[in-house]
């Protein structure tokens, strides 16, 4: 299994921040990278999909990158709805595991 | 418009067979290229990836889980059912069903079930 290691685990910010997620895989996963981001008491929002391609829908403020073991997901001029927690994901291979979370707080 | 919704009983007793249904509309399984798996999310804790079905029946498993799980599509009723044997206190959690989209993201994701393992 490709194991998936989210830092920080929590992430303290304030509104008009812009902040930075890391997620790093056990071994090479090309681009297949998805970000999530997860309300409480709500289903995960798809943000990111292929490391960098944003889903349709997803503000521009949300972007990724990377490729290979190391990636990034960056949130720029947050704002109160943005506090939530996010979660990166490998599908390179099954079971496609994910990260461990990162919550967002103010 | 793509929707999934979850369904299935909300306590099960150790030891028993637990068996979801995800519902949905707005997509086939006969079409190419299709997928919906199941996720889920013990309280407090992260997600976890279970199982995915794909139009052509190719089936992908959690390999820890593997030996409890089994996935299966009804084309003609847009349903896909999910087993898990041997219940036990630790798979409390909120299962979730979803579609794949390409690249094997979750785009869509139903509101989730909770499923409380106790005596």
């Amino acid at each position: 299994d490709i194991q998936m290691t989210q830092s920080p685990s929590s992430l303290s910010a304030s509104v008009g921040d812009r902040v930075t997620i890391t997620c790093r895989a056990s071994q090479s996963i090309n681009n297949y990278l998805n970000w999530y981001q997860q309300k409480p008491g709500k289903a995960p929002r798809l943000l990111i999909y292929a490391a960098s391609s944003l889903q349709s829908g997803v503000p521009s403020k949300f972007s990724g990158s990377g490729s290979g073991t190391d990636f990034t997901l960056t949130i720029s001029s947050l704002q109160p709805e943005d506090f939530a927690s996010y979660y990166c994901q490998q599908t390179y291979s099954t079971p496609h595991n994910f990260g461990q979370g990162t919550n967002l707080e103010i | 418009q793509i929707t999934l919704k979850e369904s299935g009983p909300p306590l099960v007793k150790p030891t028993q067979t637990l068996t979801l249904t995800c519902t949905f509309s707005g997509f086939s399984l006969a079409t190419s290229g299709v997928g919906v798996g199941w996720i889920r999310q013990p309280p407090g804790k992260a997600l976890e990836w279970l199982a995915l079905i794909y139009w052509n029946d190719d089936r992908r498993y959690s390999p820890s889980l593997k030996s409890r799980l089994t996935i299966t599509k009804d084309t003609s009723k847009n349903q896909v059912v999910l087993t898990m044997t041997n219940m036990d206190p630790v798979d409390t959690a909120t299962y979730y069903c979803a579609h794949r989209q390409i690249y094997d993201a979750f785009d869509i994701w139903g509101q989730g079930t909770m499923v409380t393992v106790s005596s």
